[in-house]
């Protein structure tokens, strides 16, 4: 079953806005993390925010998490043209797991 | 910085033939990962690897796939008998931690492309 998956697939905004992403998941979890991928690119991680932690800042990155709704979100404040990316949250499945389970992403454009 | 290190970066193959993808994790790490994007796709998990061994793998990764760690420090993809839907970008990972519990750090890929 699907894991992570991004909302929306694909967001356009200003420079000088906010960006707001938002992922969800099926399964309990022990941390859900954010990464960013450029055109191209590896992936970067940004931010890891545990279960038991509702909401973290970064610099202009602030991630909130509600596990009772199985949801996070990623604001970055003060978008520059440099945030052009695909950015995707990525869950461990619970009971054990290693591996990281990444979502579809979004693909976010800041317009100059 | 430490960083993962892939190569080949792009690699052309034809159909049928076995390729090699090797890594070069980082150095003090211990959970090694492949994961792999086709164009536009989602990142998919693959095969975790840790103490010599495979710790947890997907559906993707069959018989068609292995993994080695065959000294302190490279990591290698082996891919046999290539298929046209192999074609994808191929990510190494490496953490300190498993991936529940701390961050991956990805290499920048290799490219493989089966014709």
């Amino acid at each position: 079953s699907q894991q992570g998956e991004e909302d929306p697939q694909a967001l356009s905004i200003q420079e000088g806005e906010n960006a707001t992403m938002n992922c969800s998941y099926k399964t309990s979890i022990n941390n859900l993390q954010w990464y960013r991928q450029n055109s191209g690119r590896g992936l970067v991680h940004l931010i890891l925010i545990r279960s038991n932690e509702r909401e973290k800042h970064s610099g202009r990155l602030r991630v909130t998490l509600d596990t009772s709704k199985k949801s996070s979100s990623l604001l970055i404040t003060a978008s520059r043209a440099a945030d052009t990316a695909s950015y995707f949250c990525a869950t461990d499945s619970g009971q054990g797991a290693q591996k990281l389970v990444f979502g579809q992403g979004t693909r976010l454009t800041i317009n100059p | 910085e430490p960083e993962v290190t892939q190569t080949p970066s792009h690699q052309v193959t034809q159909m049928g033939q076995e390729v090699i993808l090797r890594c070069v994790p980082i150095s003090n790490h211990l959970y090694f990962y492949w994961y792999r994007q086709i164009l536009g796709q989602k990142v998919e998990f693959l095969v975790s690897f840790y103490n010599n061994e495979i710790s947890e793998k997907s559906e993707i990764f069959d018989d068609q796939f292995s993994v080695e760690r065959p000294d302190g420090s490279n990591f290698t993809l082996k891919i046999r008998s290539t298929k046209l839907e192999d074609s994808a970008m191929y990510f190494c990972a490496s953490s300190a931690q498993t991936g529940a519990t701390g961050e991956l750090f990805f290499g920048e890929g290799s490219r493989l492309t089966v014709l």
